[in-house]
């Protein structure tokens, strides 16, 4: 079973650029979180859906910070202008039935310069 | 406030026992889980506690007293592979919300 795929797996720009990632959950998974880690904040959940329709945004950080989930199996957060302190490791996770036991994805991890 | 605290390091030696402890705010708590991350990947799932006691998984056990607030992960027979963080993320009734606290990195020397 594939477990939860995120491309890219690194990702590297310049400030100002836009930047996409990638979800594709676990195939009859009804949840989907996306997260940030840094060494300084540690593990933030940033947006998470349910059934498709976003249920809690609060922990994007501004408005540069967007993300879709157009159908089951696929779903996209996207930075747009890109800043240096957008450089983390973003992860994707999905659960079924609620947001308890989460499987995680290889995450991305992105630099902006 | 929602805070979740836990140490940041702990050092332990192969074969010995270690506890992570881990506190976090009672109001609206619906669960708790930990958390393993290895240094470069995801975190995988350990545990998961929802009532008062002990839940033992083979070396892992993890503890929750849910009116004190309190949980602890116990690693016995440390193995150099456990050298990880461990991740203790509570869910909140009120939304449905699992929040990670900052982890905690445990070192196991030979």
């Amino acid at each position: 079973d594939a477990g939860v795929i995120q491309s890219p797996r690194h990702e590297v720009t310049e400030m100002g650029q836009e930047v996409t990632l990638r979800c594709k959950p676990i195939s009859g998974h009804d949840y989907l979180f996306w997260y940030r880690q840094t060494m300084m904040r540690g593990l933030e959940l940033l947006i998470y859906f349910n059934n498709n329709v976003p249920i809690d945004d609060s922990g994007m950080p501004e408005d540069r910070f967007s993300a879709k989930m157009p159908n089951a199996s696929f779903s996209t957060l996207k930075i747009q202008p890109s800043e240096p302190r957008d450089s983390a490791v973003y992860f994707c996770a999905s659960s079924f039935g609620g947001a308890g036991t989460q499987y995680f994805g290889p995450g991305t991890r992105l630099l902006v310069l | 406030g929602q805070n979740i605290d836990q140490p940041t390091e702990m050092t332990a030696t192969e074969g010995a026992i270690v506890q992570i402890n881990c506190t976090y705010q009672t109001s609206g708590f619906n669960g708790l889980f930990w958390y393993q991350q290895h240094a470069g990947e995801a975190p995988t799932f350990l545990s998961y506690n929802v009532l008062d006691g002990l839940e033992e998984k083979g070396r892992f056990s993890s503890f929750l007293s849910r009116s004190k607030g309190y949980s602890y992960l116990l690693l016995k027979e440390l193995q150099m592979k456990d050298s990880a963080s461990y991740l203790c993320a509570v869910i909140w009734a009120r939304d449905d919300k699992i929040i990670f606290g900052k982890g905690t990195r445990l070192h196991i020397l030979p």
